[in-house]
This record gives C-alpha cells, sequence and structure tokens, in this order.
C-alpha cells in the first residue's frame, strides 16, 4: 500500500527543537517530490518545504533559516528539523507526495501535531 | 506568491443539489490548479489535478473547469460524505498556496 507515515509532534516550548518524519511505503522517495504541509487548528493550509528526488530543497519564507527538511533513502523517510519554534508554528504537519515538479499532492499523511506552548 | 481566493467561505446545501466553488488566482497560473476535500480531523484528499482532471477513484460527481485565474468545483448531487471542507491549489510555482478554504454545510 503506498503511504505516509508522520510521527514526532508533540508539546515544546517556544525556542525549543523538534523533529518530525516522514515514513514512505510502497513508493521511493527519493523518484519523488515530498514536501511538508501544516495546518494551524481551524486554519486553512500552509505549504512549509519540498525535497525535489535531486536533493534540492526549498521553504517558505515563514519557516526559512530555521526549518531543515532531510531524508534517509535507506529508510525511505523524510524528516524536518525544527529549531527556534514560535507559537504560531502551532499545527498539525504534514507530509505529502507530488509525482513531477507541478503537480498535485496525490498523497498524504495522517499528520502529527505540534503545539508550542509555555 | 500568487494568492488564491476561494468563495464563498461558507455553502449550505442538501442532499442530492448541485454546487459549484469559485477559486480565483492573482496571476496566471495556466492549469496548474488542483481542489482537495477535507474531512474533519483527516488529511486533505486530491479530487481534482491538472484543472479539470479527475484523480483515480473519485466519483464522477466531481467535475472541475477553468485556466488562467478563473476556476471552479462543481458537485453535480451532493452525498452525506461531501460535507467538508474544500480547498484549491496552485502548483505552478513555489511557494504552492492554498485557498482559504469552503465549508461545506448541511442545510
Amino acid at each position: 500500500e503506498v503511504q505516509l507515515v508522520e510521527s514526532g509532534g508533540g508539546l515544546i516550548q517556544p525556542g525549543g527543537s523538534l523533529s518530525l518524519s516522514c515514513a514512505a511505503s510502497g513508493f521511493i522517495i527519493t523518484d519523488n517530490y515530498i514536501s511538508w504541509v501544516r495546518q494551524a487548528p481551524g486554519k486553512g493550509l500552509e505549504w512549509v518545504s519540498v525535497v525535489y528526488p535531486s536533493g534540492s530543497t526549498y521553504y517558505a519564507d515563514s519557516v526559512k533559516g530555521r526549518f531543515t527538511i532531510s531524508r534517509d533513502n535507506s529508510k525511505n523517510t523524510l524528516y524536518l528539523q525544527m529549531n527556534t519554534l514560535r507559537a504560531e508554528d502551532t499545527a498539525m504537519y504534514y507530509c505529502a507526495r507530488a509525482m513531477g515538479l507541478t503537480a498535485a499532492f496525490d498523497i498524504w499523511g495522517q499528520g502529527t501535531l505540534v503545539t508550542v506552548s509555555s | 506568491d500568487v494568492h488564491m481566493t476561494q468563495s464563498p467561505s461558507t455553502l449550505s446545501a442538501s442532499v442530492g443539489d448541485r454546487v459549484t466553488i469559485t477559486c480565483r488566482a492573482s496571476q496566471s497560473i495556466t492549469s496548474r490548479l488542483a481542489w482537495y476535500r477535507q474531512k474533519p480531523g483527516k488529511a486533505p484528499q486530491l479530487l481534482i489535478h491538472d484543472a479539470s482532471s479527475l484523480e483515480s477513484g473519485v466519483p464522477l460527481r466531481f467535475r472541475g473547469s477553468g485556466s488562467g485565474t478563473e476556476f471552479t468545483l462543481t458537485i453535480s448531487s451532493l452525498q452525506p460524505d461531501d460535507f467538508a471542507t474544500y480547498f484549491c491549489q496552485q502548483y505552478r510555482t513555489y511557494p504552492y498556496t492554498f485557498g482559504q478554504g469552503t465549508k461545506l454545510e448541511i442545510k
């Protein structure tokens, strides 16, 4: 079965760090464009970051310099290292697959909740 | 950034109704537009890609149209499963951006 499974969310204090994981099955992550998309409670969707098959990475301005996307090809797993967390980073974080450079997200994980609060 | 504006924000309808949701882009995105349905507590589900292509397994009652800056999603005969929130998304250029969502409620 083709699926993505996120983990690593939790409660973290402002200024802290957290690492999220996204394990893929049924397909190879290096053949696809994998993004992180977040959704604040009761709000809309915000694209956060992407890693290309080539390994190139891009970020939303709101997280640039604080978040780092990476992958472990041997584990077929994507990561999001989040540093200097702020209250406005509180959200459900989804990983999502796009099969091309300009393609929609056809597979989504179930999400992992990050809460930044003191 | 490309700004996506959806309307209406909320829509009340009954089972069997035909409804239309509109999405406008602040600049041309050609046909690089997707529609998603999100049920409470769940991840978004892809319905339409490339503005008018039905994703595999999605019922035929969903239809997308448009190009450039104006797009619509039409659901021809609402089913109970369709009462959810719908989002449009452009993937013409980064940062990918989403509309604010349309909540489809039971009248």
